[in-house]
């Protein structure tokens, strides 16, 4: 059964500073790898892609990469700023079906 | 933000009452999902949809039932609630199954008392 873990469970940054969050997922047979932005009493908001065939993301500060054979993910969060401060939660799709599978997050507070 | 919508956004019940949730969107996406979210557990995938009338169980679908009679509302039944299925629950859609994203309604949280 897949499963998806994030650490840290919680980080706290001054702002400015360059951050990294992890995921690591068991199973590698995975059509892509998701990453997501939560914020208190909110939905979820998509923030990367990463396909299977795929190494890398980039969306304006943000980073994703993805090593599908050791089954980790690391999302890079550059100069990062008190706008950042949520809930990070990593997904994969696996081949087995159509759900994702989601780690239970990483909860980033960025003080000014 | 992506149109999709659920409602109620909170509603509180009583033990052994029937309950429906609705999701709508407005993007005719093909795929549809519900989530619960609990603490301790992440987000867990209850029920999906594939197109019109095509329904399949996801991992926690116990005490749950979902239709989809046309392709912008997805509704998910309690039939009858109980406390376990106190949670926020989300909607979410997509365009493809294995390409797209999924995109996320702004949850429904329901007490059953």
């Amino acid at each position: 059964k897949q499963e998806v873990t994030q650490i840290p469970a919680a980080l706290s940054v001054p702002e400015g500073e360059n951050l990294v969050l992890n995921c690591s997922f068991t199973d590698s047979a995975i059509y892509n790898l998701q990453w997501f932005r939560q914020d208190p009493g909110k939905g979820l908001t998509s923030l990367l892609l990463i396909q299977s065939s795929q190494r890398e993301q980039t969306s304006g500060r943000l980073n994703a990469s993805l090593d599908k054979s050791s089954g980790r993910s690391t999302l890079y969060i550059a100069a990062s700023q008190p706008g950042d401060s949520a809930t990070y939660l990593c997904a994969v799709l696996e081949g087995a079906g159509t759900a994702l599978i989601f780690g239970k997050g990483t909860t980033l507070s960025v003080s000014s | 933000d992506a149109g999709i919508t659920q409602s109620p956004r909170h509603k509180v019940t009583e033990t052994g009452t029937p309950v429906t949730l609705r999701c709508h969107q407005t993007e005719n996406h093909r795929y549809m999902y519900w989530y619960r979210q609990d603490p301790g557990h992440g987000l867990r995938l209850i029920h999906y949809s594939y197109g019109v009338k095509d329904t399949d169980k996801g991992e926690v679908s116990d005490g749950y039932s979902v239709s989809r009679s046309k392709t912008e509302d997805f509704l998910l039944t309690l039939e009858s609630a109980t406390s376990s299925q106190t949670s926020v629950y989300f909607c979410a859609m997509a365009a493809a199954a294995h390409t797209d994203t999924q995109y996320f309604g702004p949850g429904t949280r329901l007490t059953v008392l």
